[in-house]
């Protein structure tokens, strides 16, 4: 079946420094591709998106990049925050009558002050 | 507005005794979904609706039922439950039955089966 793969599994950081999360997926005819944070005791929240005909979009700090041709996409969070820690999902969509999204196995991400 | 909203928050269960998640949105959204959390196993679809009286499998749906008879409710329940079901589950929605879009999830049931 589909799957995502997503690496590393934990990172630790120095407050002020980046950090960067790859994710990859099989199915060719995914189309948008998702960011999740989870935070302790908390559901998953979408922090950025992109979809399929753009290669790069940036919020702030936060930027995803897109590669169709390696099927890769990555998050890069610059300047890192001890808020930033958690852990984060990558997802990608497939189509069988709806949108569906198959998610990575989460990075736990630490930014140490 | 509350989101969506998972009672209970903590449940411990007896192998082979039943139970209901609850989960209710209040978006009007049309797309909800039930997913298990496990360590090293990142989020897997269990079952999913695309409106009000349509439910279809996930990726991983056996030992689960759902039911979807109003827009904002969708149960999740566990006929028979066995230790392989403890997990952490969150129910999740989105606006668009079909399309794609942003998923709002609720805070998690944590299920225990001994």
């Amino acid at each position: 079946g589909e799957n995502v793969e997503q690496h590393p599994s934990t990172l630790s950081v120095q407050e002020g420094d980046s950090a960067v999360i790859k994710c990859t997926y099989s199915d060719s005819a995914s189309n948008y591709f998702p960011w999740y944070k989870q935070e302790l005791g908390k559901g998953p929240q979408l922090i950025i998106d992109i979809r399929s005909n753009v290669g790069e979009k940036k919020d702030q700090r936060i930027a995803v990049t897109l590669n169709k041709t390696a099927k890769h996409f990555s998050l890069h969070i610059t300047e890192t925050q001890p808020e930033d820690s958690a852990v984060y999902f990558c997802a990608a969509s497939i189509h069988s009558g709806t949108y569906k999204y198959i998610f990575g196995t989460g990075t736990r991400l630490k930014v140490l002050a | 507005n509350a989101g969506v909203t998972q009672t209970p928050k903590f449940q411990v269960l007896k192998t082979g005794q039943s139970m209901t998640l609850q989960c209710a949105q209040d978006m009007n959204h049309e797309y909800m979904s039930w997913y298990r959390q496990d360590p090293g196993m990142g989020l897997r679809l269990i079952h999913y609706s695309v409106g009000a009286g349509i439910t279809d499998q996930g990726e991983v749906p056996n030992g689960y039922n759902v039911s979807r008879s109003t827009t904002e409710d969708f149960p999740l329940r566990l006929l028979s439950a066995a230790p392989s079901q403890t997990s952490v589950y969150f129910c999740a929605s989105r606006p668009t039955g079909t399309g794609l879009g942003e998923l709002f999830f609720g805070e998690g049931s944590r299920l225990t089966v001994l």
